[in-house]
C-alpha cells in the first residue's frame, strides 16, 4: 500500500552542526508534503510545507528538499540547538486532504 | 500558525467506561478534522476524518461504534471511546484544517488515555 517511510530512526548530531533528515514516499501523485516536529508528550508542531511544483524550500533555519525523481524528501536544520531535540515526521497528503506520516526520526543533539 | 486545543490532557478510566475527548480549534473555522492515535515510540495513524454536519469517514480497521465521532460546529470535533479497554489506552491527537482551499493541518496537544 502507500506509504511515507525514514531512513533513520534515530540521528544524534552535536549542538553546532547541521542536521539532515530524510524520507521516502511512494506516491508518485502526492502533490504536498509537510514535516512535523513532535516533542515527548505533545501533539505535532508544524515546521514547514512544500508543494510537487517546487524542489526546494526554505524557513528560519530549515530547507526542505522535494526529489520527485526518486521520491525522496530531506529536512535540513541548520545550526542544530538542543531545542530542536525531538521526534521528526514527514507526512504526504493524500486523497481527501488526510495525512500518512512516516515512521519518524529522533534527534539528538549533544551539547 | 492556527491554535488547536484538546480536552482533557489526560484521562484515567476504568475498563468499560466510556470517555469523551473534545478537539477545539480557537481562532479559526475548521471545515474537516482529523483523529490520530500513537502508541509509543510509534507514528500518527489516522482514525478517521471529521466533516462539519456530515458522517466521519473511518480508516479501515477502525471500528466506528467503538470511536464515535461528532462535528457539530466548525470549532468542535468529539471523540467517544465507548466501552474503553486497555487496549485503547493510547495518545489520541485531533488535527483541524482551515477549509477546503488549506492544506496545512495544525494540531492539538495530544490527550492521554489510559484504561485500567
Amino acid at each position: 500500500g502507500e506509504s511515507v517511510g525514514l531512513h533513520l530512526p534515530t540521528l544524534s548530531v552535536q549542538e553546532g552542526d547541521n542536521s539532515i533528515i530524510n524520507c521516502a514516499y511512494s506516491n508518485s501523485a502526492s502533490d504536498y508534503f509537510i514535516w512535523y516536529k513532535q516533542e515527548s508528550g505533545k501533539g505535532p508542531q508544524f515546521i514547514i510545507d512544500i508543494r510537487s511544483n517546487m524542489d526546494k524550500r526554505q524557513g528560519q533555519r530549515v530547507t526542505v528538499l522535494l526529489n520527485k525523481t526518486v521520491k525522496h524528501l530531506s529536512l535540513q536544520i541548520a545550526a542544530t540547538q538542543p531545542g530542536d531535540s525531538a521526534v521528526y515526521f514527514c507526512a504526504e497528503k493524500m486523497k481527501g486532504g488526510k495525512l500518512i506520516f512516516g515512521q519518524g526520526t529522533e534527534l539528538s543533539v549533544k551539547p | 500558525g492556527a491554535v488547536v486545543s484538546q480536552h482533557p490532557s489526560r484521562v484515567i478510566c476504568k475498563s468499560g467506561t466510556s470517555v469523551k475527548i473534545e478537539c477545539r480549534s480557537l481562532d479559526f473555522q475548521a471545515t474537516t478534522m482529523f483523529w490520530y492515535r500513537q502508541f509509543p515510540k510509534q507514528s500518527l495513524m489516522l482514525m478517521a476524518t471529521s466533516n462539519e454536519g456530515s458522517k466521519a469517514t473511518y480508516e479501515q480497521g477502525v471500528e466506528k461504534d467503538k470511536f464515535l465521532i461528532n462535528h457539530a460546529s466548525l470549532t468542535l470535533s468529539t471523540l467517544t471511546v465507548t466501552s474503553a479497554h486497555p487496549e485503547d489506552s493510547s495518545f489520541y491527537i485531533c488535527s483541524a484544517r482551515g477549509g477546503p482551499l488549506t492544506d496545512t493541518q495544525y494540531f492539538g496537544p495530544g490527550t492521554r488515555l489510559t484504561v485500567l
